[in-house]
């Protein structure tokens, strides 16, 4: 089956940095995206990986290693407004996203 | 670029009626649209997707003959919710791929539909 296994919840303090871990399972594989979506709102293109490695756009990052199944997402001096739910978004060989339920970051002061 | 835009933005209609919900995109071609609804803190559900000019592709347990998908341009895309109910209102989001640039598989979201059914 295709699975996506994020954690539910983080938290984290304004200025901070914090890594959002996702591990994957899908049928075939091309791809991994990140969105991030804030309460009510449509998701936002994060980042897209389809090699091993790290790309580094701005505040944020993501890692893929496809060996492992594993990506993170990586989110520098944290802001308020990086409140949200950041959804972990492989995609497989018919080119199908498959969406897990995402991880909410919460932002203190 | 690659803007999807969605319309209404919010919707509320009573149980039995139709309500069609219009997804396009602004600035690029759409070869491949996608619907996808989605619960309150649960993940994006795909409906269906659905390529210009041909039949949409409803995934399992999405009933096609209630939620009838038409795709006629390569900028436009519907929704149509027949015989709404209840259980039927949630958050409806479109998105699409196409010639927009970019890493070609992005997809681009429209910013949802809320749908109440009372």
């Amino acid at each position: 089956g295709q699975n996506i296994d994020q954690p539910t919840e983080m938290t984290a303090t304004e200025g901070a940095i914090v890594q959002i871990n996702c591990t994957y399972q899908t049928s075939g594989f091309n791809g991994l995206f990140w969105y991030q979506q804030h309460a009510g709102e449509a998701p936002t293109f994060l980042s897209y990986n389809v090699l091993d490695g790290l790309e580094e756009k701005g505040r944020f990052s993501s890692f893929l290693s496809r060996s492992k199944g594993y990506s993170y997402l990586l989110l520098k001096e944290l802001q308020m407004k990086d409140s949200a739910s950041y959804l972990c978004a492989p995609m497989d060989s018919n080119y199908q996203l498959i969406w897990g339920a995402g991880t909410k970051l919460i932002i203190k002061p | 670029g690659a803007v999807v835009s969605q319309h209404p933005s919010r919707v509320i209609c009573k149980s039995g009626t139709s309500v069609k919900i219009e997804c396009r995109s602004l600035d690029f071609q759409a070869t491949t649209m996608f619907w996808y609804r989605q619960f309150p803190k649960q993940s994006l559900m795909l409906m269906a997707t659905s390529n210009e000019g041909s039949k949409a592709t409803y995934e399992q347990g999405v009933e096609k003959d209630k939620f009838l998908i038409n795709h006629a341009s390569l900028t436009l895309s519907t929704l149509t919710v027949t015989s709404a109910h209840p259980e039927d209102s949630s958050f409806y989001i479109c998105s699409a791929t196409g010639l927009a640039g970019g890493d070609s598989y992005e997809q681009y979201f429209g910013p949802g539909t809320r749908l109440t059914v009372t």
